[in-house]
């Protein structure tokens, strides 16, 4: 199976900043990659596909890049209803990382 | 608009059955792949289960093969999780989600499942 790991598991930040979160595959999964928004009590939010794409109605200040092994998800100025658990997916074999709680 | 509505949790006993429905509207349900994710209490997302739009293909987690079934029923626009044999691990709340674009773009609210004697 394909491991996600995401770094960090904590990111403290402010209103704002600008705000990075990887996310590394165990093996090349091209671009088959999305990011998840989750808040407590809801459910998950789609806000990229296939690593870059922005999923419509999602704030243009979230930006998603990379291929193969290694991705990025940036938030260009952090706003307070941003502050939420962040996961990324691989669709390969559909394995979620570990979460990115942004604090 | 494009809605999901998960129905079925509940408490159940270690090695008893359960099943979840997850009704579809506003969109082709027939035209998309389906998942299952859970996430137990305090803890990150865990994908479950995916069956194709047709039905034909089913791939599931390690952790429920052979325990959990996914199924389909297409002129009914819903979506089912048969769950057997279950354990206090499967504690959590499942959640189904439409397929699309290699991503999960829509997502019901959730049903809790709680595994306990």
């Amino acid at each position: 199976d394909i491991q996600m790991t995401q770094s960090p598991s904590t990111l403290s930040a402010s209103v704002g900043d600008r705000v990075t979160i990887t996310c590394r595959a165990s093996q090349n999964i091209g671009s088959w990659l999305a990011w998840y928004q989750q808040k407590p009590g809801k459910a998950p939010r789609l806000l990229i596909y296939k690593a870059s794409s922005l999923q419509s109605g999602v704030p243009s200040r979230f930006s998603g890049s990379g291929s193969g092994t290694e991705f990025t998800l940036t938030i260009s100025s952090l706003q307070p209803d941003d502050f939420a658990t962040y996961y990324c997916q691989q669709y390969n074999s559909y394995t979620f990382g570990q979460g990115t709680k942004l604090e | 608009q494009v809605q999901l509505e998960e129905s079925g949790g509940g408490v159940v006993q270690p090695g008893r059955s359960l099943r979840l429905s997850c009704a579809a509207s506003g969109f082709t349900f027939s035209s998309f792949g389906m998942h299952w994710v859970r996430q137990a209490p305090g803890k990150g997302l865990e994908w479950v289960a995916v069956i194709w739009f047709d039905g034909s293909l089913k791939y599931y987690a390690d952790s429920v093969r052979g325990r959990f079934t996914i199924s389909r029923d297409n002129s009914k626009k819903m979506l089912y999780l048969q769950m057997n044999s279950l354990r206090a691990e499967d504690t959590a709340v499942y959640f189904c989600a439409k397929g699309a674009r290699y991503s999960l773009d829509v997502w019901g609210q959730g049903t809790m499942v709680t595994v306990s004697s």
